[in-house]
């Protein structure tokens, strides 16, 4: 079962502006995550945020968590052509030791030059 | 480097015929798990490992099998392979406990004809 749904479903931009996805989830966690994948490889792991903190940052990466509105956004700025890819908010539940992730259905990306 | 690799890469097999994708890692990880990733369904998880000799059912696990003998390999095995099995198969391995990312294989893309 799909725990987090993400929106938009797709984003296009031009370099240099800032994309925003947001992520929405249903039942508590014990953290979420971003996770990045180009084309049909594997994803990568991008940045992981804990039920107790709001936001975090990465290097151009930015990413705020509402526990309240089960909700999470993730900021790239000043995107690059690099960029284009799926990003994937997962969630990992409060049992099982935490590992177990649930992946929501993605946000492609697109940055054009 | 520390990495999960699949193989094979690509497979096209036909209806029926046993197959058994492969998975190793070299970090030393407890957990372990197998995805499978369709358009518009997003990842979702077929089965897990916690450690050696623990396995377990994720949310799609019909018409699969894995074992975990050692901790670095977590292979999947389709004992009858059939169409609606066409997908594109990820393994992925974290420490045990929360708060850690997964680290991700390149992904199997299996067609079953």
């Amino acid at each position: 079962s799909q725990q987090g749904e993400e929106d938009p479903q797709a984003l296009s931009i031009q370099e240099g502006e800032n994309a925003t996805m947001n992520c929405s989830y249903k039942t508590s966690i014990n953290n979420l995550q971003w996770y990045r994948q180009n084309s049909g490889r594997g994803l990568v792991h991008l940045i992981l945020i804990r039920s107790n903190e709001r936001e975090k940052h990465s290097g151009r990466l930015r990413v705020t968590l509402d526990t309240s509105k089960k909700s999470s956004s993730l900021l790239i700025t000043a995107s690059r052509a690099a960029d284009t890819a799926s990003y994937f908010c997962a969630t990992a539940g409060l049992t099982g030791g935490g590992n177990k992730l649930t992946f929501g259905t993605g946000t492609q990306l697109k940055v054009e030059l | 480097e520390a990495q999960v690799t699949q193989n094979p890469r690509y497979l096209i097999t036909v209806t029926g015929k046993k197959l058994t994708v492969t998975c190793s890692q070299n970090m030393n990880h407890e957990y372990m798990s197998w995805y499978r990733q369709d358009p518009g369904l997003g990842l979702r998880q077929i089965y897990y490992s916690m450690n050696v000799e623990v396995t377990d059912k994720g949310d799609v696990p019909e018409g699969y099998k894995v074992s975990r003998k050692e901790k670095r390999n977590f292979p999947l095995i389709l004992e009858s392979p059939s169409p609606n099995q066409t997908s594109l198969y990820f393994c992925a391995s974290t420490p045990s406990g929360k708060g850690y990312g997964y680290t991700f294989g390149s992904g199997t893309r299996l067609t079953v004809v």
